[in-house]
């Protein structure tokens, strides 16, 4: 069975630049959420996807948004990148609605530098 | 609105000694409650979680904790540290109806000294 990989791991920006981030899904899981985790804070959730469709929303501005495929892999985008962007993006998979209680399976994220 | 506490951003225990690593929350309703573990540049993972039922939850590499509505906490403990147990910590509440949404705490570093 393979784990939620994200890529890229590590990825150097500058101010007003735009990144996407990649997301796969653990086989079978339907859900996905992204996080954002900056330097000695606890992640912030920034969205969900549930069967391709948005299902709930952090308190992010819409220069963060995101997709969900069919095969449920998904992708970050933010548009002009600021300093405070910097953080490590986590993506989360599940079976089911994680705020019901289900499991979600963390990637190892991906290191944004924004300078 | 909710919120998570966890008091202490480091505790430092040596290797055998209890592990108490502490989480307040807030919620109008009963939630769910999640512990998690982050290792250097890795993802989190699962070690514990209540949702209902037994309010002392077991948890992986032998942690539990014990969900206590009247002083809304959810504390972890480990009887016997290991080395291997060196690692940040995160507690999280979830509610059903809140978008998938996991609010987490600011996170414990527990140190263990040999």
């Amino acid at each position: 069975e393979t784990g939620v990989t994200q890529s890229p791991t590590h990825l150097i920006k500058t101010r007003g630049q735009q990144v996407t981030l990649r997301c796969s899904s653990q086989s079978g899981h339907n859900t996905v959420s992204w996080y954002q985790q900056a330097l000695g804070q606890g992640p912030q959730f920034i969205f969900q996807y549930y069967r391709e469709e948005e299902n709930g929303r952090g308190n992010f501005p819409p220069r963060f948004s995101g997709l969900q495929f069919p095969n449920y892999s998904s992708e970050l985008n933010v548009n002009a990148l600021e300093l405070d962007d910097s953080a490590l993006y986590l993506c989360a998979s599940s079976f089911g609605l994680a705020g019901a209680g289900h499991e979600q399976f963390f990637g190892p994220g991906t290191r944004l530098t924004v300078l | 609105a909710q919120s998570v506490t966890q008091l202490g951003s480091h505790v430092s225990v040596s290797e055998g000694a209890l592990v108490l690593l502490r989480c307040n929350y807030s919620s109008s309703v009963p939630p769910y409650l999640f512990w998690y573990v982050q290792y250097p540049n890795q993802g989190l993972q699962l070690l514990l979680k209540y949702t209902t039922g037994a309010t002392l939850v077991k948890g992986i590499n032998g942690f539990e904790a014990e969900f206590k509505k009247s002083e809304t906490s959810f504390h972890l403990t480990k009887p016997s540290a290991h080395m291997s147990d060196a690692a940040e910590y995160f507690c999280a509440v979830s509610r059903e109806n809140q978008g998938g949404k996991l609010i987490f705490g600011q996170g414990t570093e527990l140190s263990v000294k040999p």
